[in-house]
């Protein structure tokens, strides 16, 4: 199956800062989510995006549906604690399946 | 909100049982599936069903089936586990087929 790349891999910040991250993926996606995960637990859904150009924000995160479908963009402000975790990306081209970015491990130094 | 809960959050299995991972969703959706996560490979999707005794094969479906009897259980079986299927287990849930999926808190599974 497809997978996502999605960049970094991991990250390590001091609390304050703000985080970039991304996905991008060869073929062309009509859906683009986001979701963290804390350890032990399943991935809590963050963003979605449905069209391209789309800029949507939950609190201090903000995520974009890339221009060219292809790829998407996820910046999370003012890093606190417990923004720590993995992020993952997931796309949905024309079919149901969607597939999922390797994660980036996102440490946050108080 | 959605609920997708999952059986059990921790199981140790011998190799050779046959292991039963369930799922249940409390939101009427049509669409469930059962993924497995691994370090460096993200989510990789074992099956997913659309309907009740509906199910789909996903990329890696070998060493497993699934059963849905019921619109809001969908279970994954092991038939005889095995070391290389010590995993995550995450079950996810859908409405419809244009819209985001919700994930259950998983399942570790360890076959030793």
């Amino acid at each position: 199956g497809q997978q996502l790349n999605q960049s970094p891999q991991s990250m390590f910040i001091q609390e304050g800062e703000d985080v970039s991250m991304n996905c991008t993926s060869s073929s062309i996606f009509n859906t683009w989510l986001w979701y963290k995960q804390d350890p032990g637990e399943g991935p809590v859904l963050l963003i979605a995006l449905y069209k391209a150009g789309e800029l949507t924000s939950n609190g201090r995160l903000t995520a974009q549906f890339g221009i060219t479908r292809k790829d998407s963009f996820l910046n999370i402000s003012a890093s606190i604690p417990s923004d720590v975790g993995i992020y993952f990306c997931a796309g949905r081209g024309t079919g149901n399946q969607f597939y999922f970015g390797t994660g980036t491990s996102l440490t946050v130094i108080p | 909100d959605v609920k997708v809960t999952q059986s059990s959050r921790y199981l140790v299995k011998r190799t050779g049982e046959k292991v039963f991972l369930e799922c249940v969703q409390d939101m009427d959706h049509e669409n469930m599936f059962w993924y497995r996560q691994d370090p460096g490979l993200g989510l990789r999707l074992i099956y997913f069903s659309y309907d009740v005794k509906m199910k789909e094969k996903g990329d890696i479906p070998e060493g497993y089936s699934v059963s849905r009897e019921k619109k809001e259980r969908f279970s994954l079986i092991l038939e005889s586990a095995s070391t290389n299927q010590t995993s995550m287990y995450l079950c996810a849930s859908q409405e419809g087929r244009n819209n985001e999926q919700f994930f259950g808190p998983g399942t570790r599974l360890t076959v030793l």
